[in-house]
This record gives C-alpha cells, sequence and structure tokens, in this order.
C-alpha cells in the first residue's frame, strides 16, 4: 500500500458524458501527479500540482481539467468523454519536487 | 525532450535463471532514472531509483539496475527469478533541473513472464 488513495476503482460511462476523478496523497506529500496509462498510447503525464498550484503539464487534452484542493486532495475532470479516453487514470504523489514518486492504484474509466 | 525506450516488449523466462530487462533513454539534460513494476491490476510500485554516485544501485525483491552514461542505458537485472516476479516492468527518467518539476516519462514496459 503506497499511501495514495484513489476513488472510484472503477467508472463506467457514455460518450460525452462528464466524470471526476479523485486522488488523496500520502500524508506530508505536497505534490500530485496524474498520469493515463492506456494500451496504444503507454504512460504518459498528464500534469501536476504542487501545494495547491499548477506546476507542470503534460500532453492533457483541453477537454480535462485538475485542481489541488486546500487539503491537498486533488480531482481529474475529464469532460465531453469520447471512446478513447478509455484508459486507467493513475494519481502519484511526492514530498515536493521530488524524484520519487508513490502511485495510486488507479481509475480505470470505460467510456461506452 | 526526453525519450525512453525498453529494447523488448516481452521476455519470458524459466523459474531460477537470470534474467535482464533493457532501457535506454534519451535526454538532452542529466536525468534521474528508475525502474516500477506494475502487477496485474495494481499501480505503480518502484523498484529502485539512480540519482548519482555509484552507477550500480540495488532496489527492492532481489532487482538491480546499472546505469551507464555513456550508451544512455540503465539496464534492470536479476540472479534468479520467481514465478512472483510475472509483472510488468517500465523503466523511467525524469529531469534533474528545469520546468519538468519531477514528471516521468516512461518507456513502453516490458512483460516478464516466469515459467515454472
Amino acid at each position: 500500500d503506497s499511501g495514495v488513495t484513489q476513488t472510484p476503482k472503477h467508472l463506467i460511462t457514455a460518450t460525452g458524458q462528464r466524470v471526476t476523478l479523485r486522488c488523496s496523497p500520502r500524508s506530508g506529500d505536497l505534490s500530485v501527479y496524474w498520469y493515463q496509462q492506456s494500451l496504444d498510447q503507454g504512460l504518459q503525464f498528464l500534469i501536476q500540482y504542487y501545494n495547491g498550484e499548477e506546476r507542470a503539464k503534460g500532453n492533457i487534452l483541453e477537454r480535462f481539467s485538475a485542481q489541488q484542493f486546500p487539503d491537498l486532495h486533488s480531482e481529474l475532470n475529464l469532460s465531453s468523454l469520447e471512446l478513447g479516453d478509455s484508459a486507467l487514470y493513475f494519481c502519484a504523489s511526492s514530498v515536493a519536487h521530488s524524484y520519487e514518486q508513490y502511485f495510486g492504484p488507479g481509475t480505470r474509466l470505460t467510456v461506452t | 525532450a526526453q525519450s525512453v525506450t525498453q529494447l523488448d516488449s516481452q521476455v519470458p523466462v524459466f523459474e531460477e535463471a537470470p534474467v535482464e530487462l533493457r532501457c535506454n533513454y534519451s535526454s538532452s539534460v542529466s536525468v534521474y532514472l528508475f525502474w516500477y513494476v506494475q502487477y496485474p491490476n495494481q499501480g505503480l510500485q518502484l523498484l529502485l531509483k539512480y540519482l548519482s554516485g555509484s552507477t550500480l544501485v540495488k532496489g527492492i525483491n532481489g532487482f538491480e539496475a546499472e546505469f551507464n552514461k555513456s550508451q544512455t542505458s540503465f539496464h534492470l537485472r536479476k540472479p534468479s527469478v520467481h514465478i512472483s516476479d510475472t509483472a510488468e516492468y517500465f523503466c523511467a527518467v525524469s529531469d534533474r533541473g528545469g520546468t519538468s518539476y519531477g514528471k516521468l516519462t516512461f518507456g513502453q514496459g516490458t512483460i516478464l513472464t516466469v515459467h515454472p
């Protein structure tokens, strides 16, 4: 158990819908990272927050957004969902801009 | 920009045999290097990391890796594998500085299957 929690574990929704994925980092970790894992793209970095502020952006679509709240939990919002958004979404946390990230168990999103 | 290439998508081995999973990277800046393992239906677990110092790093579960700067490689090895090592292994890099703030760039993964 990494100490990072993600909810829900599984999510099935229809195209065009909007979903919110939630992540609680390890106690004391200020940085939260979101990654997408799909069969065709592999593991890709989406976005990073540090103590409530966005710090780095990767291959994140405009339909996707994220935020980190004062209690340091983070949410990833995915809207206007398409079939191709079906993937595993991982959250990871680290102490600061640390080299060592701890991953949550992931949320499996299926868009039908 | 960085990239990571894992040279084998699948590696089958017999139990108690040695194994090497190969990883090459490309980066214009100095990097940190990592190996993660993903068991079925689970998240990623850090096996080992290279930050600085000795180029041979030891990790959990008897794995080790060697950083070779001239060949830009970071191959993962284990002298004797167990059935329980069956999993997917990911090599990853992170910038030491710059604006990436620690984001990881992953290879495509290597599925290690250990046969009895």
